[in-house]
């Protein structure tokens, strides 16, 4: 069965601590794996897509990897304003159009 | 550019009772979908639309029905609401492959008592 795991579900960083937020997948077939970034009231908004290993995209102070089995999200030196759930997700080969999400790693950073 | 726009923003329903749940997207955008989204569930498909006339069912798509008349529109009809339906319904639309990003509108939040 597809499966998009995230970890951790929540993390605490304070201003300039860097570090990784992590998803693992187990899909027969990858066809994208998409980063989103989702604040408090609001829609998923897009971050990154990656679509096969070794891949990697960047973004002011994010940065996302793709390997075999799992993608990090590598934020550095995050400020306050990257607070925010961070979801990850994969499209899923048994559709054409069926995303599987994580259920995000909550993010807060303190001043 | 508005992009997805998803009415009402905030619903409460008696059990039993319909409603439905409207998404417009002025992006020309072909494909379209229904998500919810529960504490500690994660986004869930409920339907989705890879251009008009043309729908399909998700991951939960029980107690739910959709149609898409035009490109513009995809809207989510409630047949007999349930307290289990309770939650925060998400509406996103992306272009002509599926593999490009999805965009997502703000949500309606649906409280069924």
């Amino acid at each position: 069965e597809d499966q998009v795991t995230q970890s951790p579900e929540a993390l605490r960083l304070q201003e300039g601590e860097s570090s990784s937020l992590n998803c693992s997948y187990t899909v027969s077939g990858l066809r994208g794996l998409f980063w989103y970034r989702q604040d408090p009231g609001k829609g998923p908004e897009f971050l990154f897509t990656l679509y096969s290993a070794g891949e990697e995209k960047e973004k002011e102070r994010l940065k996302a990897t793709l390997t075999k089995k799992e993608s990090f999200l590598h934020i550095t030196a995050p400020k306050p304003e990257d607070s925010a759930t961070y979801l990850c997700a994969v499209l899923s080969p048994a559709g054409t159009y069926k995303y599987i999400f994580g259920t995000g790693t909550r993010l807060k950073v303190l001043a | 550019n508005a992009g997805v726009t998803q009415t009402p923003k905030f619903q409460v329903l008696k059990t039993g009772q319909s409603m439905t749940l409207q998404c417009a997207q002025d992006m020309n955008h072909e494909y379209m979908s229904w998500y919810r989204q529960d504490p500690g569930m994660g986004l869930r498909l409920i339907h989705y639309s890879v251009g008009a006339g043309i729908t399909d069912q998700g991951e939960v798509p029980n107690g739910y029905n959709v149609s898409r008349s035009t490109t513009e529109d995809f809207p989510l009809r409630l047949l007999s609401a349930a307290p289990s339906q309770t939650s925060v319904y998400f509406c996103a639309s992306s272009g002509q492959s599926s593999r490009e990003p999805q965009h997502f509108g703000d949500g309606t939040r649906l409280s069924i008592l």
